[in-house]
């Protein structure tokens, strides 16, 4: 089915451990997205990309480093994981016409740092 | 920054009941977009509002715009178990077509009990 793929689906790290989180897309979409959602928190943007090679931060940067080396894939990197980045965090993409097919989310990853 | 408030957060009714949620800012916006997202599952766009004062139908659901573009509202006639799940809005500030993110409300959770 075509659509946001994220993996792995589960994860626990210690303190300290690094990790890659990766979102893999087959729409063609330009534009991705990395979300971290946490209760009473809503979904907050990490950071995101608008095309193969370019990154930007969204509002919750730190902690965290992104690579889209190919167009398909956003990959999200935490290098040295703390308790504060337990989450469930969301990959979404996006074509250029928002307006009429919206954000595809992948099913979410959630991650435990212990 | 915006500021962006879902009511209420929490919303617990019968099933066949009518409820109304809401989504307010201080900030006025090109469009609106809400998206359900159920358990164990990424946001799903429902509709996108661009006009101010626009109603869109979904069957039972009825999305409106504010006529200052500030606020929208989403009512639902005759819950259904099935519409449980976290409700959010997401507004959309420059040109639809071309804004390159968005930010989401912190949503309201529906529960429907049967």
């Amino acid at each position: 089915n075509a659509g946001v793929t994220q993996t792995p689906k589960f994860r626990v790290l210690k303190t300290g451990q690094s990790m890659t989180l990766l979102c893999a897309q087959d729409m063609n979409h330009e534009y991705m997205y990395w979300y971290r959602q946490d209760p009473g928190m809503g979904l907050r943007l990490i950071h995101y990309s608008v095309g193969e090679g370019t990154t930007a931060k969204g509002e919750v940067p730190d902690g965290y480093n992104v690579s889209r080396l190919k167009k398909q894939n956003f990959l999200l990197g935490l290098e040295s994981a703390a308790p504060s980045q337990t989450s469930v965090y969301f990959c979404a993409s996006k074509r250029e016409d928002l307006r009429y097919y919206g954000y595809t989310f992948g099913s979410g990853t959630r991650l435990t740092v212990v | 920054t915006q500021l962006l408030e879902q009511s209420p957060q929490f919303l617990s009714i019968q099933e066949g009941e009518n409820l109304t949620v809401y989504c307010n800012s201080s900030s006025v916006f090109s469009s609106l977009q809400w998206y359900r997202q159920e358990p164990g599952e990424g946001p799903v766009l429902l509709v996108t509002v661009v006009t101010g004062g626009e109603v869109k139908k979904l069957k039972r659901l009825t999305f409106q715009f504010g006529d200052a573009r500030k606020d929208s509202s989403l009512h639902i006639t005759a819950a259904q178990p099935g519409d449980t799940g976290l409700y959010l809005c997401a507004p959309i500030r420059g040109h639809v077509n071309r804004d390159d993110k968005i930010i989401f409300g912190k949503g309201t959770r529906l529960h429907i009990l049967p």
